[in-house]
């Protein structure tokens, strides 16, 4: 059963424009909710993050969303661009050490000039 | 600063074989963890370390077992090797306890 949900393996967005990636959750227990960007033949970089005592953080271009009685995240990528192109995943955890990640599938993002 | 650093990248085992795979963290960093990542399972929590005791478990079998080294550098064991624990194997370190992960970039499991 699969509790961190990225609904949508692939997203195609034009250079500039906005980006969004969803994720939805099952756990209420979760209390830690982050970000990450991989490229091919690279571990999983950090992002973002959120606290689930918030419902918004933002770092220069990306900015997360939580919604707690959505179980429901998403992540902002304002403008894209053609760098941003990356596997992304969600991932949740039940204490704020952000330790025993659990991710979801990932989302693929093409940024196309 | 270096990265987390994983060796071997790359690993050919022959089933029923045991393999061990190494982590570096990020120096001053206390925390490990390694996580497995498949095509079907995607990324999988396996265990972490800290302070050389180990914090917390995934839904693994026993076959899979880790250890946290004094300087902080981690050893992951799988012993009894199937086909199925062919994957990335990922180690990841933090600071302190509220810090985000770190992945290294991989040491890349075929068992065959």
């Amino acid at each position: 059963d699969q509790q961190v949900k990225q609904n949508s393996p692939s997203l195609s967005v034009q250079e500039g424009r906005i980006s969004i990636l969803n994720c939805d959750y099952t756990n209420s227990m979760f209390d830690y909710f982050l970000w990450y960007k991989k490229y091919p033949a690279e571990g999983p970089t950090f992002l973002i993050s959120i606290s689930s005592i918030k419902d918004k953080n933002e770092d220069g271009r990306f900015t997360v969303f939580l919604n707690k009685s959505a179980k429901h995240l998403s992540l902002h990528i304002v403008p894209s661009q053609p760098g941003d192109s990356a596997v992304y995943f969600c991932a949740a955890s039940e204490d704020q050490a952000g330790t025993a990640l659990i991710f979801g599938k990932g989302t693929t993002l093409s940024v196309s000039s | 600063k270096a990265g987390v650093t994983q060796t071997p990248r790359y690993l050919i085992k022959t089933r029923g074989q045991q393999v061990t795979l190494s982590c570096s963290p990020i120096s001053g960093h206390r925390s490990v963890s390694w996580y497995q990542q498949t095509p079907g399972q995607g990324l999988q929590f396996l265990f972490e370390y800290f302070s050389e005791t180990q914090r917390n478990k995934g839904n693994f079998p026993g076959r899979f077992s880790g250890r946290q080294f004094s300087n902080s550098r981690s050893e992951m064991n799988v012993s009894t090797l199937e086909l199925g624990d062919s994957a990335l194997y990922l180690c990841a370190s933090s600071t302190i306890l509220d810090s985000p992960l770190h992945f290294g970039n991989g040491t890349r499991l075929t068992v065959t």
